[in-house]
């Protein structure tokens, strides 16, 4: 059972463009949202991360939407640049409450095309 | 600088032979985990441990040994069993389990040859 349904799996976007990519997650236990951003060659490494008592959080060119009663969220990447080529990972988890590990949906490459 | 370090980065090995991954942590995390990197198929929990000689299987456990003699290594065995080990691993801590930030290794790509 995939837990966390990330769309979609590739995306190509013009430099100066928008980059949306979308999760959906079937636990409500959930309460930490983060997004991952993994290079070429390298380790995945945190990027922006959300809790449900808030519907939006931005740093720099980055924001996550996060929508509780439809159980989904999204990274949103405003002026994208060739240097946000990557792979993006979101992921899931229960905080509180228990033992819960990082659930990590399948992954978005993102193409910047100068 | 405290982070996770994985080695070799790269590996090959020939049919039938064991191997071990190395991933080493300074971050005094008490947990740790490996995952495998496929294309398409993102990040595939083999094994966690929460504590010190304690672990516990993840999703794709078969043909794949761990130990946790110390907090800071976590080495993973990809024993002959496994029939297709090529892949990407990755090694990541957090402080505890239901933790928030994950910490990954830059990772061993192993090549069955």
């Amino acid at each position: 059972q995939q837990q966390v349904k990330q769309s979609p799996q590739s995306l190509i976007v013009q430099k100066g463009g928008i980059s949306i990519i979308n999760c959906a997650y079937e636990n409500t236990a959930f309460d930490y949202f983060p997004w991952y951003q993994q290079f070429p060659g390298k380790g995945p490494a945190l990027l922006i991360a959300i809790r449900p008592d808030v519907s939006e959080k931005k740093e720099g060119r980055f924001t996550i939407s996060f929508n509780k009663s439809a159980k989904q969220f999204s990274l949103h990447i405003m002026d994208s640049q060739p240097g946000d080529s990557a792979t993006y990972f979101c992921a899931a988890s229960k905080t509180q409450g228990g033992s819960e590990k990082l659930v990590f949906g399948k992954g978005t490459k993102l193409t910047v095309n100068p | 600088d405290g982070g996770i370090t994985q080695s070799p980065k790269y590996l090959f090995r020939k049919e039938g032979q064991n191997v071990t991954l190395s991933c080493e942590q300074n971050l005094n995390h008490d947990a740790m985990y490996w995952y495998r990197q496929d294309p398409g198929q993102g990040l595939r929990l083999i094994y966690y441990s929460q504590i010190v000689n304690d672990f516990q299987k993840g999703d794709i456990a078969e043909g794949y040994s761990v130990s946790r003699e110390k907090k800071e290594s976590f080495p993973l065995t990809v024993t002959s069993a496994q029939k297709n080990p090529t892949a990407f691993y990755l090694c990541a801590s957090t402080l505890r389990v239901e933790n928030t930030e994950a910490f990954f290794g830059q990772g061993t790509r192993l090549t069955v040859v």
